[in-house]
């Protein structure tokens, strides 16, 4: 099993551009989610899903937009990139169960530079 | 208000000694769930440990205990017989409802030989 899979591993975007971001997994799990993790902020949680065809905001989810049209899979969009979203994004799974169940299986992140 | 707290920046420890990083959490849910992650710096988030709201004993797997003082709103990690394997960031997480995480700053934690 691969786990939690994300594509592209770095990116440089300019301002302006766009993009999406891929997230893959492949141990059924019902919940998705996208952090970004900034230099002294910890992780914070932008959009995740609950299932295939439903999504959610989270903490921080301006700028962004997610869809979950695969189980297997969490995109998250970038419209019109902004330098203040130069960023390192994680993407989490987890089961549909409370307690240790709920833990979150993170990718390996994405290292966006916007410039 | 800040939903995790991690007050220590940076810490250190004797190889083999025991170490206590701190976590306090703010929340009126009555069931809510309290994580731990290790970020070492190849950048990947490892789960170590996990304790409910409801749960009453204190949670530990392996080297890793979670002491927590639910009236004083406090998860913290204790690293047994520390390892200089366990230099890395430490993360002190809390679940809300079913899908609202939130995280703390960090804390990074240096093994000393």
């Amino acid at each position: 099993n691969a786990g939690v899979t994300q594509t592209p591993k770095f990116r440089v975007l300019k301002t302006g551009q766009s993009m999406t971001l891929l997230c893959a997994q492949d141990m059924n799990h019902e919940y998705m989610y996208w952090y970004r993790q900034d230099p002294g902020m910890g992780l914070r949680l932008i959009h995740y899903s609950v299932g295939e065809g439903t999504t959610a905001k989270g903490e921080v989810p301006d700028g962004y937009n997610v869809s979950r049209l695969k189980k297997q899979n969490f995109l998250l969009g970038l419209e019109s990139a902004a330098p203040s979203q130069t960023s390192v994004y994680f993407c989490a799974s987890s089961q549909r169960r409370s307690g240790r169940a709920n833990e979150q299986f993170f990718g390996p992140g994405t290292r966006l530079t916007v410039l | 208000a800040q939903k995790i707290t991690q007050t220590q920046p940076g810490m250190f420890v004797q190889e083999k000694e025991a170490v206590t990083l701190d976590c306090t959490y703010d929340t009126s849910d009555q069931s809510y769930g309290l994580f731990w992650y290790k970020q070492p710096s190849s950048g990947e988030m490892i789960f170590l440990i996990y304790q409910g709201s409801y749960d009453e004993q204190n949670a530990t797997e392996g080297r890793y205990s979670l002491n927590f003082q639910k009236a004083r709103k406090s998860a913290n990690l204790v690293i047994s017989a520390s390892q200089l394997g366990d230099s890395a960031m430490y993360f002190c997480a809390m679940r809300e409802g079913d899908n609202q995480f939130y995280f703390g700053t960090g804390t990074s934690l240096t093994v000393i030989p």
